[in-house]
């Protein structure tokens, strides 16, 4: 089965700033989709940025990028420009190629300070 | 972008009663629904997957009995929480993916919901 981890449960970082927050999963397939979600305290699950394991490229949505490490098992996001409306949680998950359900990490709280 | 409404957003219900939850597709046909349960501070856990049509699959350590899905209509799932006790206060998500979405590796859409107070 597979595992998704989230090693870091809390980061901070200022107003303006850039942050990476860490994601590491395990699967034995070689086809899958990655994803990080937003979940702010409305609770509202937000999807952030995707990522096709088939793909070399590192997706990008403005200000929000992925370090995607197929070989290393590694989906980090990096949030540039840190914004006050980005403090949430942020759930890294997994998705297989044809299959129905994501697997969550356990998640990152985001706090941007001012 | 796909909308899914899920209602009530909070619901106080006494020990012993039920409580059903509603998740719907507003602008398209979700052939499968899932149902996740969050505690506070931690992550989505998966309760069940519900196909249009057919019996729902319940993810492991899952009462199917007291948790009971039905997944009547393309547009409509529901979940009973059976005689509630105060341990299934939680907050129940669903979120829906409709035809092709697996194959083509959109993301799933996720209802607002429901925060469940048994007292």
């Amino acid at each position: 089965a597979q595992t998704v981890t989230q090693s870091q449960p809390e980061m901070s970082v200022q107003e303006a700033e850039t942050v990476t927050l860490s994601c590491t999963y395990d699967t034995s397939e070689s086809d899958y989709y990655l994803f990080w979600y937003k979940q702010p305290p409305s609770r509202q699950m937000i999807l952030v940025i995707r990522q096709e394991a088939y793909k070399q490229q590192n997706a990008t949505e403005n200000r929000f990028s992925v370090n995607f490490q197929k070989a290393a098992k590694s989906f980090s996001l990096k949030i540039s420009d840190s914004q006050l409306g980005d403090a949430a949680m942020y759930f890294c998950a997994y998705r297989s190629e044809g299959a129905q359900k994501l697997v969550f990490g356990q998640g990152t709280r985001l706090t941007i300070n001012p | 972008g796909a909308v899914v409404s899920q209602h009530p957003s909070w619901v106080i219900c006494k020990s012993g009663t039920s409580v059903k939850i509603e998740c719907r597709s507003l602008d398209f046909q979700a052939t499968t629904m899932f149902w996740y349960r969050q505690f506070p501070k931690q992550s989505l856990m998966l309760m069940a997957t519900s196909n249009e049509g057919s019996k729902a699959t319940y993810e492991q350590g899952v009462e199917k009995d007291k948790f009971l899905i039905n997944h009547a209509s393309l547009t409509l799932s529901t979940l009973t929480v059976t005689s509630a006790h105060p341990e299934d206060s939680s907050f129940y998500i669903c979120s829906a993916g409709g035809t092709g979405t697996f194959l083509s590796g959109s993301p799933l859409h996720f209802g607002n919901g429901t925060r469940l107070t048994v007292t």
